[in-house]
């Protein structure tokens, strides 16, 4: 069956260091998206891609940058992790056809 | 500046009752609307959309009411079940874009 798969589940992190999260998607959907879920705040779009070598900042992109090189995956990078971006992240993804995104089970990432 | 609001963080209902979940939004431009579920340790699962061209949708015991005089929507679980405590958020998305924009979610228990 395909999906959405985020890798590591669960991650503890000191401030400053480079951390990458991984989503991967068997879809074969050309739309990913990157969320953040914060209490308060529901979930806030990151970055986004419409597909291969397109990326596109989201409303809280400051700090994360990402990267489409192909269709299945769409890596998070946080350049120097900061304490306010301890959070759960989400990816998602679509195309036209499904007309809605689906998510992936989230990573939990704590930063020290 | 928040353009989708629930309101309510939190909401309890006998089971059997009718659960009412409500979603304001403000962005004119927004012309399809999305409701999320989400359990908790999981990613968020899409459960009913609707068009601003109508003004309902129903799927089994989830029906959603869509007012756009009243940018205001609403999704209505009946009979409610315990299986149906969760957290809810809203979406909505404008014509030709992939973006959603969330509300903060609703909190729903079902007592039994």
């Amino acid at each position: 069956d395909a999906e959405i798969t985020q890798s590591p589940r669960h991650k503890i992190t000191e401030t400053g260091r480079q951390v990458t999260l991984a989503c991967h998607q068997t879809w074969n959907h050309n739309n990913m998206f990157w969320y953040r879920q914060d209490l308060g705040h529901g979930l806030r779009l990151i970055h986004y891609s419409y597909g291969v070598q397109d990326t596109n900042k989201g409303e809280v992109s400051d700090g994360y940058s990402v990267s489409r090189s192909n269709t299945e995956d769409l890596p998070l990078t946080l350049e120097s992790a900061a304490s306010s971006q301890t959070s759960v992240y989400f990816c998602a993804s679509s195309d036209v056809v499904t007309d809605t995104q689906y998510f992936g089970p989230g990573t939990r990432l704590t930063v020290l | 500046d928040q353009q989708v609001k629930q309101n309510s963080p939190s909401l309890s209902v006998q089971e059997g009752r009718i659960s009412i979940l409500n979603c304001d939004y403000t962005n004119s431009m927004f012309d399809y609307f999305l409701w999320y579920k989400k359990y908790p340790a999981e990613g968020p699962t899409f459960l009913i959309s609707i068009s601003s061209i109508k003004d309902k949708n129903e799927d089994g015991r989830f029906t959603v009411f869509l007012n756009k005089s009243a940018k205001h929507l609403s999704l209505h679980i009946v009979p409610s079940q315990p299986g149906d405590s969760a957290v809810y958020f809203c979406a909505a998305r404008d014509f030709g874009n992939e973006k959603l924009t969330f509300g903060t979610g609703t909190r729903l228990t079902i007592i039994p």
